[in-house]
């Protein structure tokens, strides 16, 4: 079946970039999406990219996407500490039947 | 964006009774609901697809007596969780599709004592 694997965990400080990263192993993936899920709470949806591009930014967000080697990552410039919480990427197979999410990665802003 | 509401946000429950969870869509009509579990620090699990007015389609290894899904209207989706266990204490999120996107709900913490 479908995996999709993130690092655990990213600390940067405030300012800095930070850079999550997520493989996938379908290849018929169409949608390759961002989330970001706060302590407690839903999933909010961040981006998301075709899979027929290879990059997409929007505002601080960069997202990369290698399909060749199925790597995806996620760009935050300018980090501040609200950005600080669980992000997941997904992918959506062909026939859009369901999402598969990452492991999830855990992002700490410091001051 | 649209908006999925969960209800409730927290319940505790003693073991053996039955929980209900509902989960609407705000401004937009949702032909396919989906139901996640979520340990804690882990990823989102998919329980479930609910499609309006048909049975749900279950992942492998959910208990479909014990998870039941109900998807009443188009705005509308509701999990019992029936006779639960400690083991059954997870977040569960629900997520609606609408013209491709999916919305979360903001979850619901299951405490089962």
């Amino acid at each position: 079946g479908e995996d999709v694997e993130q690092s655990l965990f990213l600390s940067v400080r405030e300012g800095d970039s930070s850079v999550i990263n997520c493989t996938y192993t379908d290849s018929s993936s169409t949608y390759l999406y961002w989330y970001k899920q706060e302590p407690g709470a839903g999933l909010q949806l961040l981006t998301y990219i075709f899979s027929n591009m290879d990059m997409k930014q929007d505002q601080r967000l960069t997202v990369l996407l290698n399909k060749k080697d199925k790597h995806l990552s996620l760009r935050i410039a300018d980090t501040q500490t609200g950005d600080s919480a669980i992000y997941f990427c997904a992918e959506m197979g062909t026939g859009f039947q369901k999402l598969v999410f990452g492991t999830g990665t855990r992002l700490l802003v410091s001051p | 964006g649209a908006v999925v509401s969960q209800h409730p946000s927290r319940v505790i429950c003693k073991s053996g009774t039955s929980v209900k969870i509902e989960c609407r869509s705000l401004d937009f009509q949702a032909t396919t609901m989906f139901w996640y579990r979520q340990f804690p620090k882990k990823s989102l699990m998919l329980m479930a697809t609910s499609n309006e007015g048909s049975k749900a389609t279950y992942e492998q290894g959910v208990e479909k007596d014990k998870f039941l899904i109900n998807h009443a209207s188009l705005t509308l989706s509701t999990l019992t969780v029936t006779s639960a266990h400690p083991e059954d204490s997870s977040f569960y999120i629900c997520s609606a599709r609408a013209e491709g996107e999916q919305f979360f709900g903001p979850g619901t913490r299951l405490t089962v004592l």
